[in-house]
Order: C-alpha cells, then sequence, then structure tokens
C-alpha cells in the first residue's frame, strides 16, 4: 500500500529560526495536504496542493508539490512560539477516497 | 461556513461497555465523513468513510463500528470497549473525495 516518510519526526529551534520539513511517497499521488495539529485538537489544514511544481503560500509558511509528485515540503520562515505543534504531511492519489497521512513532524521552539 | 462538532470531549470508560461518539457537520450537504484514530504521539489511522447515508467503509478489521442514519452525521459505536481502544478519536468531513478533509476536536477515549 501507499506509504509515506516524514521527516524529521521531530525538531527543536529558537525562536526566529526558519523551519523545513518533507514528505516523500512510495507512489504518485495528485493531492498534498499539509495539516497542524495544536495539544488536544482536531489536525487545521494549513496549504492543499494540487499540481507538481505548484508552490503555495500562507503567510509565513510555504509548501511545494514536487515535480515527481512522491515528495512535498512545508517550510516556515521567521518560526514563533504559536508555531509550536505536530504537523503532518497528507497525500491522496485521484479519485480515491482515502488520504495517506504523514506519521507527523513536532515541531517544539525555544524562546 | 461549514463546521463540524465531535461530542464528547472526553470519556472513560470500563472495559466491556458499550460506545457511541457523534459526530456532526453543518453548512453543507451530502459530504463525505471519515472516522480517524489516532495514538498517542503518533499519525492517523482511517477507521471508517462513507459517501452517502447509510454506506460505510471499514478500513481496519476492529472492535468498533460505524453509522451514518442523517446526512450530516456519523456515529462510532462499540458494543463492548476493549483496552486496546483507548485512543484519540477523530471526526472529518469533506465536500468530495478530491477536497481537503476538515476536522473535529477529537474525542479522548480513556478505557479502564
Amino acid at each position: 500500500g501507499q506509504q509515506l516518510n516524514q521527516s524529521p519526526q521531530s525538531m527543536f529551534i529558537q525562536e526566529g529560526e526558519d523551519v523545513s520539513m518533507n514528505c516523500t511517497s512510495s507512489s504518485i499521488f495528485n493531492t498534498w495536504l499539509w495539516y497542524k495539529q495544536d495539544p488536544g485538537e482536531g489536525p487545521v489544514l494549513l496549504i492543499a496542493l494540487y499540481k507538481a511544481g505548484e508552490l503555495t503560500s500562507n503567510g509565513r509558511l510555504t509548501a511545494q508539490f514536487g515535480i515527481t509528485r512522491k515528495d512535498s515540503f512545508l517550510n516556515i520562515s521567521a518560526s514563533i512560539p504559536s508555531d509550536v505543534g505536530i504537523y503532518f504531511c497528507a497525500g491522496r492519489d485521484q479519485g480515491a477516497q482515502k488520504l495517506v497521512f504523514g506519521q507527523g513532524t513536532r515541531l517544539t521552539i525555544n524562546p | 461556513s461549514q463546521t463540524i462538532h465531535q461530542w464528547p470531549a472526553t470519556l472513560v470508560q470500563p472495559v466491556g461497555s458499550p460506545l457511541s461518539l457523534e459526530c456532526t457537520v453543518e453548512g453543507t450537504s451530502n459530504p463525505n465523513l471519515y472516522w480517524y484514530r489516532q495514538a498517542a504521539g503518533r499519525g492517523l489511522q482511517l477507521l471508517f468513510y462513507s459517501v452517502g447515508i447509510g454506506q460505510i467503509s471499514s478500513e481496519v478489521p476492529q472492535n468498533l463500528s460505524a453509522s451514518r442514519p442523517q446526512d450530516r452525521q456519523f456515529i462510532l459505536s462499540s458494543k463492548k470497549l476493549l483496552l486496546s481502544d483507548s485512543g484519540f478519536y477523530l471526526c472529518a468531513w469533506s465536500k468530495d473525495s478530491n477536497q481537503p478533509q476538515h476536522f473535529g476536536d477529537g474525542t479522548r477515549l480513556s478505557i479502564l
């Protein structure tokens, strides 16, 4: 079955630093999504990508849909304390009902 | 705008007791609905999804079942809970299979 490898599993950074995380897939996806989950809450959609090569920003967040359609990355610029949480990538094949989720990247920020 | 509600937020149940978690969506019609389970610090495991009233697809064999009695209502049930059923249960909806899924705030289930 489809698998997503998300890395790194955790990050410990200083406030103000930039963050980069990525996901790679064993198969081709037509959609890549990035979510953020705060403790005790459900994941919240950050960015949705639908086209190979697409680069989309949401404030300080930027995500790209890899050209090979097997990978995606998320960058956060100038991190702030509220960026703390777990970030999940998710991918979907054309017409598939299901999303495949990565295992998450836990971001911790030292003030 | 669309909203999704899950309840209860937390639940503590003894082993062998029944379970009913409810999820409702407002502001849309005929959504796709999903139940996920998340183990502590881990990713999301899809349990069930539904593309319409009465239609349920099960992803993994387990002690749980799902039902969709109304268009915007999705229920997760069990007749007899096991210790291994503990976890964080999330409901999600999407307009269709090509649209992003949007999650509720989850139910933290602890089995004693």
